[in-house]
């Protein structure tokens, strides 16, 4: 089946700092999302991206869908410690079922105040 | 508001054993989707829904079952409980499959022994 590769698979840094993580696939896609999970919870979105070279912010947080359509990537800046949490990629990858949603196997943040 | 709903929250099987995870939504969305949550594997698709009467099957839909004979419900069952299926479901919603947000629920942990 289709794979979404993302990386780094988990991150230490100092809050302030910003961070950077990226999803990649040997498919092309129709759409990017980015979740944050934090523990006992489900996924809960932060931004979604439905065209190549789109580039949409929340916050503090930035995310792109790449050119090629096979990739994307998210960025945090100044992060807090309320960043922690895993950050997931997902994505509808062209000719596949728009009802296949498919996840990366995340990014675990941790952020030291 | 209450969203994506899913009980029980916790359950403990042994092997052998059936039994249903249920999911219910109050936001009228047509698709509505199960995952399974394992360390390092990222979210995996089960089954989804892009309307009543209407399933098919995801990534890992070995040893699960789904209908959907309403649009609110979406009960994921498990017909002879095995120690592989110790994960944490979630349940997922949207207005339609493809490009809407996805809402998921709080997730249920299961264990079976």
């Amino acid at each position: 089946g289709q794979q979404l590769n993302q990386s780094p698979q988990s991150m230490f840094i100092q809050e302030g700092e910003d961070v950077s993580m990226n999803c990649t696939s040997s498919s092309i896609f129709n759409t990017w999302l980015w979740y944050k999970q934090e523990p006992g919870e489900g996924p809960v979105l932060l931004i979604a991206l439905y065209k190549a070279g789109e580039l949409t912010s929340n916050g503090r947080l930035t995310a792109q869908f790449g050119i090629t359509r096979k990739d994307s990537f998210l960025n945090i800046s100044a992060s807090i410690p309320s960043d922690v949490g895993i950050y997931f990629c997902a994505g509808h990858y062209y000719g596949g079922s728009q009802g296949n949603l498919i996840f990366g196997k995340g990014t675990k943040l941790s952020v030291k105040p | 508001n209450a969203g994506v709903t899913q009980t029980p929250k916790f359950q403990v099987l042994k092997t052998g054993q059936s039994m249903t995870l249920q999911c219910a939504q109050d936001m009228n969305h047509e698709y509505m989707s199960w995952y399974r949550q394992d360390p390092g594997m990222g979210l995996r698709l089960i089954h989804y829904s892009v309307g009543a009467g209407i399933t098919d099957q995801g990534e890992v839909p070995n040893g699960y079952n789904v209908s959907r004979s309403t649009t609110e419900d979406f009960p994921l069952r498990l017909l002879s409980a095995a120690p592989s299926q110790t994960s944490v479901y979630f349940c997922a919603s949207s207005y339609r499959a493809g490009r809407n947000t996805i809402y998921f629920g709080e997730g249920s942990w299961l264990t079976v022994v």
